[in-house]
């Protein structure tokens, strides 16, 4: 399996950016990363996903470095509503089906 | 547009009862998967369909059976229900596309005594 390595947990101040590492060394070369989020007592929800490029969206952007055997979740200004669980996933490349998730980083924003 | 819908969203069983978690989903998704996340813990796959009326086991399927036998729902079962499945089950669907992301139900959680 295609794994990844987050850190268990992270804090940030409200409004400022945080930058949430991923490590991926195994990936191959048609994985796509992608990042989910759990806010408490709620199913994971979509926050972004990349190839190469580097990715921008109304949530977030995701840096992804030029080998690909790491990523980083940037959430430019962090608000209390942030406060989650993060994950960085990469697509199964045995079956190309499904993706497995990790511990995930726990984010707490400090007000 | 309701999206994933799981039911029932909480559950209580007696050891070696049975139950049936379904999980609809109004996209045309082809793809569908059920997941159980513990306290403190990731969420792990336990069984998965590509299309109607295939199923294919996960990382944890044991204890559990699947179904599907329309694009639109899947069905988790629990034949004998054990303490060890105390769990929050949570149902994903998405589409085919390489990078497609999944869609999740809101989870359903399941306590046995």
């Amino acid at each position: 399996d295609a794994k990844t390595t987050q850190p268990n947990s992270m804090e940030s101040n409200e409004e400022e950016p945080v930058h949430l590492p991923c490590n991926h060394s195994t990936i191959s070369g048609t994985d796509y990363i992608h990042w989910y989020r759990q806010l408490p007592s709620q199913g994971p929800e979509y926050v972004i996903h990349g190839l190469t490029s580097n990715v921008n969206n109304r949530m977030a952007s995701l840096a992804i470095a030029e080998d690909r055997k790491s990523s980083t979740l940037i959430l430019h200004r962090a608000t209390l509503r942030d406060a989650a669980v993060y994950y960085c996933i990469l697509r199964d490349p045995r079956t190309g089906n499904q993706f497995y998730f990790g511990t995930g980083t726990s984010l707490t924003v400090i007000p | 547009n309701a999206g994933v819908t799981q039911t029932p969203k909480f559950r209580v069983l007696k050891t070696g009862q049975s139950m049936t978690l379904l999980c609809a989903q109004d996209m045309n998704h082809e793809y569908m998967y059920w997941y159980r996340q513990d306290p403190g813990m990731g969420l792990r796959l336990i069984h998965y369909s590509v299309g109607e009326g295939t199923t294919a086991k996960g990382e944890v399927p044991d204890g559990y059976n699947v179904s599907r036998l329309k694009k639109q729902n899947f069905l988790l079962g629990l034949e004998s229900a054990a303490p060890s499945q105390t769990s929050v089950y949570f149902c994903a669907s998405r589409w085919t596309g390489e990078s497609a992301g999944y869609t999740f139900g809101s989870g359903t959680r399941l306590t046995v005594v």
